[in-house]
């Protein structure tokens, strides 16, 4: 199974700022199936991104990923207050499906 | 609209079983997979496996064979997780999430959640 380790556990920064997330695979993701959703207290997760750097339908620009192989980063460039969540990769290329342990982005 | 509908919260006893149902509408149903994730308390997200609704073949996380179930009623649209020999671990809610149209798709759209309790 591929084990996804995301870095920081908690981040937290301030309105306007660029936030960057890392998620670190165990081993090579097939076929850059790399996703990255977002979740809210007391709500389902929301695709935000998949394919490594595909924004999914209605995720504004400031959202992006990026990577290849091991090494992805998933970056929110000016940051809102709304943008305060956990975040968490997932690989869906090879079975099981598996997530990170995911992020949590604090807005000050 | 894509919508999955779940059934509602649930509280077992140890060593019982659960049904947690999951209604899909508003597009074919037959034509996406779908996933069952769940959630411990203050935990991440759990994949335990995924069915396709046309024939009903499953792929189960290695963790949960044995005691997952998932069946399709394409009469419905309804998709159910059976969980068996339920431990105070299994407490969590339990997600249903629509796929895509092959297995190694991100899922893009997600059921409300369902809590189970398992509480002697």
């Amino acid at each position: 199974e591929i084990v996804l380790t995301q870095s920081p556990g908690t981040l937290s920064l301030s309105p306007g700022e660029r936030a960057t997330l890392s998620c670190r695979a165990s081993q090579n993701i097939h076929s850059n199936y790399l996703a990255w959703y977002q979740q809210k207290p007391g709500q389902a997760p929301r695709l935000l991104i998949y394919g490594v750097s595909t924004r999914a339908t209605g995720i504004p620009d400031r959202f992006s990923g990026g990577g290849s192989g091991t090494d992805f980063t998933f970056i929110i460039s000016r940051l809102e207050p709304e943008d305060s969540a956990v975040y968490y990769c997932e690989q869906y290329g090879q079975s099981p499906n598996t997530f990170g342990q995911g992020t949590k982005l604090e807005i000050k | 609209q894509v919508q999955l509908a779940q059934s509602g919260a649930e509280v077992k006893k140890p060593g019982a079983s659960v049904r947690v149902s999951c209604k899909a509408s508003g597009y074919m149903f037959v034509s996406y997979y779908i996933h069952w994730v769940r959630q411990g308390p203050g935990q991440g997200l759990e994949w335990m496996g995924v069915i396709n609704p046309s024939g009903g073949s499953t792929d189960l996380a290695q963790s949960f064979r044995g005691r997952v179930t998932m069946i399709s009623d394409t009469s419905t649209g309804t998709v159910y997780m059976d969980l068996s020999g339920l431990t105070f671990e299994d407490t969590a809610v339990y997600f249903c999430a629509r796929g895509g149209q092959w297995i190694q798709s991100p899922v893009d759209y997600w059921g409300q959640g369902t809590l189970v309790t398992v509480s002697s």
